[in-house]
């Protein structure tokens, strides 16, 4: 069990707007630390797509946002396009664990 | 810019322990930080191992951390992974990832191509 919690599947046409959630809890989202997202596509490594909630890296398409309320985090797509059809993480940080790294499960996104 | 590769065996044997290095070009380890190691068993999601500083510092992922050492290479720009008294449970592709961190805040950026290791007898 993942201690942030996302859907296994989500899925949209293209064109359409998607998002994905990334549920957490008191000692990790709820506490205010940051939240972080990754875009795996198929066969290869995860990429940072947001960091800081809300910051995307350059080369990023503004298609892609994030944001943060409560103990839970959002991934938005807009316009969706078949390239991004690939796995998509969330990670923050934990003070209850001791561990500086907790991941969610990850959401597959699929573009119908 | 950064770009990190993984290298070592594909097979390691139950019991045995396993060894990577991550090789890093474009930037010094010595310039600073955070270097780590994250790995996905085939199917399933990430798992943080752990990371180092420049300087040698680190930490652990508590459920990893009795098997774990993580060691860094300024001289040869490199930064290993030993884990040790594998089983098959710990089969899975290893990626190492610049490990930035701000405060506790903290991601990955960029990340190696990853390597998959195999274990079985």
């Amino acid at each position: 069990q993942s201690v942030l919690t996302q859907p296994p599947s989500v899925s949209g046409a293209p064109g359409q707007r998607v998002t994905i959630s990334c549920t957490g809890s008191s000692s990790n989202i709820g506490a205010g630390y940051d939240v972080h997202w990754y875009q795996q596509l198929p066969g290869t490594a995860p990429k940072l797509l947001i960091y800081g909630n809300s910051n995307r890296p350059s080369g990023v398409p503004d298609r892609f946002s994030g944001s943060k309320s409560g103990t839970s985090a959002s991934l938005a797509i807009t316009g969706l396009q078949a390239e991004d059809e690939a796995d998509y993480y969330c990670q923050s940080y934990d003070s209850s664990l001791s561990a500086h790294v907790v991941f969610g499960g990850g959401t597959k996104l699929t573009v119908l | 810019q950064v770009q990190l590769q993984e290298s070592g065996p594909g097979l390691v044997k139950p019991s045995e322990t396993l060894s990577l290095t991550c090789a890093v070009s474009g930037y010094s380890i010595s310039s600073g930080y955070y270097w780590g190691w994250i790995r996905q068993p085939p199917g399933k999601g990430l798992e943080w191992i752990g990371s180092i500083y420049h300087s040698g510092s680190t930490y652990y992922n508590p459920s990893l951390k009795s098997r774990v050492t993580i060691s860094v290479d300024t001289s040869k720009n490199q930064f290993s992974l030993k884990l040790s008294s594998v089983t098959a449970a710990d089969t899975a592709v290893y990626y190492c990832a610049r490990h930035i961190a701000v405060a506790v805040t903290n991601w990955f950026d960029p990340w190696g191509q990853g390597t998959l290791v195999t274990v079985s007898s």
